[in-house]
């Protein structure tokens, strides 16, 4: 039973415009949220993170949004750069107690 | 130097050899994770240990058994490897307590496992 799922295996975008990712839970009681980005070759580096208390959270060229009530969180980056082309992933947590990981999302920024 | 490392990098083996991942950190953190990654599957916890005295199964162990030598040191053992624990496996840390951040998690590079 996937708790976490990321429902686009990948995504191309051009240089400069915007990228969303996209990230669905089923379990209510995650209370924290989190983006991973995962270069070949290297391990998955934490990106941002959001608590269920919130509904935004940004840094820099990277925010994530939250709507609880449809239990769907993305991420977007803008403007994309082809420096972010990597595999996302979005992880869930309950009470700082280990996390749950989505399935990835292949990003491609294109020139 | 990286602060979790893993050994080996790379191994190739045979259907029923026992295979040793070994994790090493010297981030001072309390808690520690073995991870797969699998294509379309993401990562999958295997089992994860918030101390020297606990050890927890996470979503996929069986087949996998785990010890943790020291604070520093949590090992993943295949005690009979099979073909479809090819995978890339990842160890990971944490902080108990870190305020905002005591959730993220700090990766090794990965240990690339071939079962033929």
């Amino acid at each position: 039973d996937q708790q976490v799922k990321q429902n686009s295996p990948s995504l191309s975008v051009q240089e400069g415009r915007i990228s969303i990712l996209n990230c669905d839970y089923t379990n209510s009681m995650f209370d924290y949220f989190l983006w991973y980005k995962k270069y070949p070759a290297e391990g998955p580096t934490f990106l941002i993170s959001i608590s269920s208390i919130k509904d935004k959270n940004e840094d820099g060229r990277f925010t994530v949004f939250l709507n609880k009530s449809a239990k769907h969180l993305s991420l977007h980056i803008v403007p994309s750069q082809p420096g972010d082309s990597a595999v996302y992933f979005c992880a869930a947590t309950f009470n700082t107690d280990k996390l749950i990981f989505g399935t990835g999302t292949r990003l491609q920024v294109f020139p | 130097d990286a602060d979790v490392t893993q050994t080996p990098r790379n191994r190739i083996t045979k259907t029923g050899k026992r295979i040793m991942l070994e994790c090493s950190q010297t981030k001072g953190h309390d808690r520690m994770y073995w991870y797969r990654q699998d294509p379309g599957l993401g990562l999958r916890l295997i089992y994860y240990s918030f101390d020297v005295k606990d050890i927890n199964k996470g979503e996929i162990s069986d087949g996998y058994s785990v010890s943790r030598q020291a604070q520093a040191k949590f090992s993943l053992s295949l005690e009979s490897a099979i073909p479809n624990q090819t995978a890339l496996y990842f160890c990971a840390t944490s902080a108990l307590h870190e305020g905002a951040r005591s959730r993220e998690l700090f990766f090794g590079e990965g240990s690339r496992l071939t079962v033929l």
